[in-house]
């Protein structure tokens, strides 16, 4: 079946560093991923989404990395501020089903 | 505000007690799901809704019912809940398969 998955349980960078949180998913099939944040007591928040035909998007500190074929992507967040701190989840729609599957998450916990 | 709005955000009950966690979104999205999440298991899909009056089971759906009734709301019941269901609830909702999902704030539901 269909898996996602996070390389590293926990991050920890310096205030001011740049980090890279990556995920590996299973099926080459999959076309759209999607990055999340989730911070103490909250639900998941939408943080940037890429799609297959692309291979880089960013957005406002965040830059998305996909390279289908290893079937990996990455979440860079320049200039990690403490406000970064929280856990971050890769998520990859089910192929033609409503189902969201979502890796375990990375703990990110940015030192002042 | 787009929103996905649960209540409540904190329920503790007994075993074998029937309960009703609601979910509204006002985005008019079509789809919309049921999550719970667990320490070291993630995200996991309950059911899902693709429209009105369509529903269906996610990855772990025993022991929950739902209902889509009307677009806006969709209502997680347990019927006669127990202590394995002590989790982490999540509403999410989303416009199309391929689209990011809104989660709402998250239900504590713990069962004695």
């Amino acid at each position: 079946g269909e898996s996602v998955g996070l390389h590293l349980p926990t991050l920890s960078v310096q205030e001011g560093d740049n980090s890279i949180i990556n995920c590996a998913y299973s099926n080459s099939a999959s076309d759209y991923f999607i990055w999340y944040k989730q911070e103490s007591g909250k639900g998941p928040q939408f943080i940037i989404d890429i799609r297959s035909n692309m291979d880089k998007r960013q957005g406002q500190r965040v830059t998305v990395l996909l390279n289908k074929t290893v079937k990996h992507l990455s979440l860079q967040i320049a200039a990690t501020q403490p406000g970064d701190s929280a856990v971050y989840f890769c998520a990859v729609p089910q192929t033609g089903a409503n189902n969201l599957f979502f890796g375990t998450g990375t703990r990110l916990t940015v030192i002042p | 505000e787009a929103q996905v709005t649960q209540n409540p955000r904190y329920l503790i009950t007994v075993t074998g007690k029937k309960l009703t966690v609601t979910c509204s979104q006002n985005m008019n999205h079509e789809y919309m799901s049921w999550y719970r999440q667990d320490p070291g298991l993630g995200l996991r899909q309950i059911y899902y809704s693709m429209n009105v009056e369509v529903t269906d089971k996610g990855d772990v759906p025993e022991g929950y019912k739902v209902s889509r009734k009307e677009k806006r709301n969709f209502p997680l019941i347990l019927e006669s809940p127990s202590p394995n269901q002590t989790s982490l609830y999540f509403c999410a909702s989303r416009l199309t398969v391929d689209t990011e999902a809104f989660f709402g704030q998250g239900t504590r539901l713990t069962v004695v």
